[in-house]
């Protein structure tokens, strides 16, 4: 069965910080599609990336950066020197090849303070 | 915004009610979801509709159900509403990806959040 763990329930980082949240992830299909989502204050949930399981090439995009590694079943986030407007509740999402469903991670609250 | 509509935003009912949460989804996305947001519960899964048909299941309750209609709106019935059924609930929609090669990215609409008094 597909699983999705984020160990980091909360975080707390000054601005201009890097910071890296975790995502940890199980399944038995050789093909699936990795995801994160932001979720911030306002509640409405943004989509971030959407990474293949034949790609692990790692993906940067501004200050974020994703870190594919299939050895270790993790596809961590890195945000480098990070702004208050990050604040917010990052989700990590599974999906295996034989179905359509996204499974989500608890969520990682991330506090960058000023 | 997301193009994904939900209604209502906001819903106060009692306990052993019935309310139907309804969902447009973007236009040409063929795909709904429906996930639950409890405090700190992250985003429970519930069910998945592709053009009108069940695709995938996941804890949804006995007393919850949904459908698909041929316009693609969805509705999400919650019947016998317990006090733990509170909780904002969330519909998304996502485009097929050329191919058949799984999930895209999923696009969600502001939620509905229940209180159940």
């Amino acid at each position: 069965a597909q699983k999705v763990t984020q160990a980091q329930t909360e975080i707390s980082v000054v601005e201009k910080e890097d910071v890296t949240l975790d995502c940890v992830y199980e399944t038995r299909d050789t093909t699936y599609y990795l995801f994160w989502y932001k979720q911030p204050p306002s509640g409405e949930l943004v989509f971030l990336i959407r990474r293949n399981s034949f790609d692990e090439q790692n993906e940067i995009s501004g200050r974020y950066s994703w870190n594919f590694q299939k050895s270790t079943s993790s596809f961590n986030f890195t945000i480098t020197a990070s702004q208050v407007v990050d604040s917010a509740v990052y989700f990590c999402a599974l999906s295996e090849a034989k179905d359509d469903k996204i499974i989500f991670g608890k969520g990682t609250r991330l506090h960058i303070l000023p | 915004d997301s193009g994904v509509t939900q209604t209502p935003k906001h819903l106060i009912t009692a306990t052993g009610q019935r309310v139907t949460l309804r969902c447009s989804p973007r236009s040409g996305d063929l795909s709904v979801y429906w996930y639950q947001q409890s405090l700190d519960q992250g985003l429970q899964f519930l069910i998945q509709y592709y053009n009108g048909e069940e695709r995938a299941k996941g804890n949804i309750l006995e007393r919850f159900s949904a459908q698909q209609f041929p316009d693609l709106h969805s509705e999400l019935n919650l019947s016998s509403l317990e006090l733990g059924d509170s909780a904002l609930y969330f519909c998304a929609s996502s485009p097929p990806i050329s191919g058949g090669a799984g999930t895209g990215e999923l696009f969600f609409g502001e939620g509905s959040r229940l209180t159940v008094l």
